[in-house]
Order: C-alpha cells, then sequence, then structure tokens
C-alpha cells in the first residue's frame, strides 16, 4: 500500500551505462517530483511534471530526461552516468502543483552508486 | 532568490529535554513553510507546515513551530525530546511549484 514507490532502491552500475529510475504513486496526485539528495544530505529539486506536463527543469544536464507516461508515473533515465551521478534520488509527488501548499510525499530513495 | 538556511548542522540534547531545531528563509512574498523528518535510508516525511494564521503550528509527533515574521524564521521545537526523535529534519519553503530545502541539521537525542 506504499503511497509513493520507486525501484530500484539500489543501483550499482559502472561509468558509461545508460540507467532508468521508476516512480510511481497511487495518492491521486497531480505533481510529481524528482530531487537530487547529494552525499551531504543537500536536497535538489531536478524536474516536476503536473499532469504529464513538465513544469520545473532545473539546472541538470542533458543526460538526464524525466517521462511521464501518466499522472501516476515518473520515470528518470540517465545516459552515459558519471562518479559525479552518484546520489540518493527521491521520487515525490504533491496533490497539487500551486499555489496551494500542499506537502510533499516522497519515496524511499534510490541510492545510486557509479563506479 | 529564494533560501532556506538551517544553521546547524547537528544538535545535541538530552532525553526529556526540550530541543530547538532553527531555521531562517528568504523568499519572495509570502511564504508557505514546511518541516520534514528524514530516518536512514528512508524518504523525507511530513511533519507540518504553516501557511497562515496561528504563528504556532503543531504537527505530528509532539512537534511544533513557531513562525515569526520579523525575524524569518521557521524554528521547529519539541517542549520533550524522546531518543527516537533522533533523526535528520529539514526546513522547507515552498514558491508556487518548488520547494526550497534547507541542508538539513542532524538531531541526537541521548537517553
Amino acid at each position: 500500500d506504499t503511497a509513493v514507490s520507486q525501484t530500484p532502491k539500489y543501483l550499482v552500475t559502472q561509468m558509461g551505462n545508460d540507467k532508468s529510475i521508476k516512480c510511481e504513486q497511487n495518492l491521486g496526485h497531480d505533481t510529481m517530483y524528482w530531487y537530487k539528495q547529494d552525499s551531504k544530505k543537500f536536497l535538489k529539486i531536478m524536474f516536476s511534471y503536473n499532469n504529464k506536463e513538465l513544469i520545473i527543469n532545473e539546472t541538470v544536464p542533458n543526460r538526464f530526461s524525466p517521462k511521464s507516461p501518466d499522472k501516476a508515473h515518473l520515470n528518470l533515465h540517465i545516459n552515459s552516468l558519471e562518479l559525479g551521478d552518484s546520489a540518493v534520488y527521491f521520487c515525490a509527488s504533491s496533490l497539487k502543483g500551486y499555489p496551494t501548499g500542499d506537502k510533499l510525499f516522497f519515496g524511499s530513495g534510490t541510492q545510486l552508486s557509479v563506479l | 532568490a529564494q533560501s532556506v538556511a538551517q544553521p546547524e548542522d547537528q544538535v545535541n540534547v538530552a532525553e526529556g529535554n526540550p530541543l530547538t531545531v532553527k531555521c531562517t528563509y528568504s523568499v519572495s512574498g509570502n511564504p508557505y513553510l514546511f518541516w520534514y523528518v528524514q530516518y536512514p535510508n528512508r524518504g523525507l516525511q511530513f511533519l507540518l507546515k504553516y501557511i497562515t494564521g496561528d504563528n504556532l503550528v503543531k504537527g505530528s509527533y509532539g512537534f511544533e513551530a513557531e513562525f515569526n515574521k520579523s525575524q524569518t524564521s521557521f524554528h521547529l521545537k519539541k517542549p520533550s525530546a524522546l531518543v527516537s526523535d533522533s533523526a535528520l529534519y529539514f526546513c522547507a519553503v515552498r514558491v508556487y511549484n518548488k520547494f526550497y530545502f534547507g541542508s538539513g541539521t542532524k538531531l541526537n537525542v541521548k537517553p
């Protein structure tokens, strides 16, 4: 009955590989997000989709490409992985994108290690 | 530019003592303020939020936060800390679609 679920939980891969992380929410929310948490626990938004439409695209290398097949899913594909991509990636969702103060619901994270 | 500052990387308190985790913010317009908690190997969990109204907001697990507009602060408090409160705490401000998070404060509650 997990509200926001992402897979895999752990991802270990070699530099140069391409990998994907999947996220699904069963809360009926309109907006989904990808956040990156670095080794110092700093959390930064990467992307946001509202009803399958990209609404936030922060300064992220174009090796990162989000895809939202429907409003319950937001996947993250990463091409040509680099050492600096190692981090924990969190998917999140909220009921409305704006302007209300609806809170975020987070998945449990995907720990990506690039060797 | 929007920003959130948590000046303490770590806060140590003894069980049963009151705790405060500090947060200040800088945003244009009226802020929507939040506190989240992160336990090891878990995603962030919502604790409480301030949108408007009373400056003292009560949240989950006995936590509360005080909004101070003049000091642009939103400190997290609890009257009596528990060992199980030990975790990483994040202050956040929402501006339109975006949440801006502080750098996190590790709370250690010792028995």
